[in-house]
């Protein structure tokens, strides 16, 4: 069945430098998606990505979906501490209708 | 609006003891899932559904029962709690019946089972 694996883990980041987290699917996506979790917060809807190659930015975040449709990055430039969180991706195919799969997340921790 | 909202926030079951998680949303959303977090997992989707009466299975469903009479509620029901039930439950919703869209989760409610 469809997988969608995530990397890193964790990922620890000097405040003001750059990251970048990757989200990999075993099949092709009909859309991905990107979520924040914060420390004890739910899940925060960020961004979706549709077509192929689409690339998309929301002031320090750049969201890129693959041409194959199969992988996807999140891109965050000059870290702050209001980073700090777990970043999700989550995937939908045609075949699996109604079944979106979350990655397991990329959990962000700044040091000031 | 209240969005998506969750009861209780915090239980504790003894092994064997039954219970139904609460969810309701206001913004008249068709699709609404009930997800498990264990940490290092991610979200796994248990069941969702994509309307009134209608639900099917996700990744996760052995143990749990679900029911869709209304738009407005899905509760999710634990049949005979056991430990590897413990985890923190988010229910979500969305306007796209296929749950390509926006999710809207609530607030979650951490479940101990001892």
């Amino acid at each position: 069945g469809q997988q969608v694996m995530q990397i890193p883990q964790y990922q620890h980041v000097q405040e003001g430098e750059d990251f970048t987290t990757y989200c990999n699917s075993s099949t092709t996506l009909s859309n991905i998606q990107w979520y924040k979790q914060r420390p004890g917060g739910h899940p925060v809807f960020l961004i979706q990505l549709v077509k192929s190659g689409e690339v998309k930015k929301q002031k320090r975040l750049t969201f890129q979906f693959g041409e194959a449709k199969k992988n996807s990055s999140l891109h965050i430039t000059a870290t702050q501490t209001t980073d700090v969180g777990t970043y999700f991706c989550a995937g939908l195919t045609t075949d699996s209708w109604g079944k979106l799969q979350f990655g397991a997340g990329t959990q962000v921790v700044v040091t000031p | 609006n209240a969005g998506v909202t969750q009861t209780p926030k915090f239980q504790v079951l003894k092994t064997g003891q039954s219970m139904t998680l609460q969810c309701a949303q206001d913004m008249n959303h068709e699709y609404m899932s009930w997800y498990r977090q264990d940490p290092g997992m991610g979200l796994r989707l248990i069941h969702y559904s994509v309307g009134a009466g209608i639900t099917d299975q996700g990744e996760v469903p052995n143990g749990y029962n679900v029911s869709r009479s209304t738009t407005e509620d899905f509760p999710l029901r634990l049949l005979s709690a056991a430990p590897s039930q413990t985890s923190v439950y988010f229910c979500a919703s969305s306007y796209s019946a296929s749950g390509g869209a926006e999710q809207y989760f609530g607030p979650g409610t951490r479940l101990t089972v001892t």
